[in-house]
């Protein structure tokens, strides 16, 4: 069974720019979280979609934004990047909404 | 409402035992258990219900006190495979939103 799948796995941007990084959830979970994380905050709740829906959303500005689609594949968007937005951002799948994660490698983005 | 997690940092010798503390200031319907080992995605271990139904690994423990909001994880006969930073997360009974404590790291040493 294919685990959860995250690209691209590095990449590096300037302030201001964009980015988008996929997921895709182990076949048959229909809940997809992203995280956050960074030394000195640990893992921070972005939001967490369940059958294309929105359920919930961490405390985070609105320049973060994700959406699922109807195959409960996900993507995650920050727009107009700053410095603090470095990070490891990691997916996570599960079966319903209060079962076991499961993470995927994460994406580690680097804002210069 | 990010839950607290104690120690922060731990060291062991193989075949010692360890004790992580994980305390939320919300009432809990569930906590979990992850290991992230360095520059590896975090892995499940433990789910404890409220109610007091558990399931996880077979060689670690936890408990779930849900009137004090405290989980602590118990890794007994400690091995090097044990190293790693231990996360709990914590689901409280409104909202489906997981907190995620601020990680235990813990050193299996020869």
């Amino acid at each position: 069974k294919a685990g959860v799948t995250q690209t691209p796995r590095y990449l590096i941007k300037t302030r201001g720019q964009q980015v988008t990084l996929s997921c895709s959830p182990i076949s048959g979970h229909r809940s997809v979280s992203w995280y956050q994380q960074t030394p000195g905050q640990g893992l921070q709740f972005l939001f967490e979609y369940f059958s294309e829906t929105q359920r919930n959303k961490g405390n985070f500005p609105g320049r973060f934004s994700g959406r699922q689609f109807s195959n409960s594949r996900s993507e995650m968007n920050v727009s107009t990047l700053e410095l603090g937005d470095s990070a490891l951002y990691l997916c996570a799948s599960s079966h319903s909404t209060t079962g076991e994660l499961f993470f995927g490698e994460g994406s580690r983005l680097t804002v210069l | 409402q990010q839950p607290v997690q104690s120690p922060q940092a731990v060291i062991l010798r193989e075949g010692e035992d360890a004790v992580i503390n994980c305390s939320s200031s919300k009432a809990l319907y569930s906590v979990h258990w992850y290991r992230q080992k360095h520059g590896e995605a975090p892995v499940f271990l433990m789910i404890l219900l409220k109610g007091g139904e558990q399931k996880g690994h077979e060689k670690i423990s936890a408990s779930f006190n849900e009137k004090k909001q405290q989980s602590s994880l118990y890794l007994t006969a400690s091995q090097l495979s044990y190293s790693g930073t231990y996360f709990c997360g914590t689901l409280p009974n409104t909202g489906n939103q997981f907190y995620f404590g601020t990680g235990t790291s813990l050193t299996v040493i020869p």
